[in-house]
């Protein structure tokens, strides 16, 4: 089955202890990107990236790191989270950039106390 | 002002009725236009894209592009109560993606 997953789907950590989210597609999609979602604010890119070793800025990238060494993983890395970080997350995915539908994993909420 | 903005919800249509979601985008580098639909707890899901002028339809949805008064619109025809959901307008260009905040339309029985 195409999809895209997401590790942890839930997680509630402390201020400043480092984590990671995971995303991986089966698909063989170039194009991947991390998205949160906001009550109010809609869903805002924090990271994409357009192929292996290819990552750019998105609308909201301070406070986060993503790396691609694999095309089908884009893990996402909160070094020192911290509550404002607080929010559900989605992974997507997409053949390439601009005019292909992205494909959404099943969201990794986030609570940082 | 927001790069990519939709009219505000909450929007309720009776069963049958058609409803009407806008949307505005201010970069007039926008090349892809899509709106997705997401229910509540679920991820986001294709509704419809559409990249030249014009309309596009599929089934009971049609969507409504004019890239001169930057405005996109998605219209439900026979609105049914499994349509209640929040519907994300989205713009790309240039690897960047950009979505609404959404407009939450209940279609009430």
């Amino acid at each position: 089955e195409a999809q895209v997953t997401q590790n942890p789907r839930y997680l509630i950590t402390v201020t400043g202890k480092k984590l990671t989210v995971t995303c991986s597609q089966n698909m063989n999609h170039e194009y991947m990107s991390w998205y949160r979602q906001d009550p109010g604010l809609g869903l805002r890119q924090i990271y994409y990236s357009m192929n292996v070793e290819v990552t750019d800025k998105g609308d909201v990238p301070e406070g986060y790191k993503v790396s691609r060494k694999e095309k089908r993983n884009f893990p996402l890395i909160l070094e020192s989270p911290s509550p404002n970080q607080t929010s559900l997350y989605f992974c997507a995915s997409s053949f390439g950039q601009g005019e292909y539908e992205q494909y959404f994993g099943p969201g990794t909420r986030l609570t940082v106390t | 002002q927001k790069e990519v903005e939709q009219n505000s919800g909450p929007l309720s249509v009776p069963e049958g009725a058609i409803a009407s979601l806008n949307c505005t985008y201010s970069d007039r580098g926008s090349q892809s236009f899509f709106w997705y639909r997401q229910y509540s707890g679920k991820s986001p899901e294709l509704i419809m894209s559409i990249y030249s002028n014009g309309d596009k339809e599929d089934g009971r949805f049609t969507a409504q592009l004019n890239k001169a008064s930057q405005y996109v619109s998605l219209l439900i025809r026979d609105s049914q109560p499994s349509d209640s959901a929040t519907y994300l307008c989205a713009v790309s260009g240039a690897g960047k993606s950009t979505f609404g905040d959404g407009t939450t339309l209940t279609v009430k029985p």
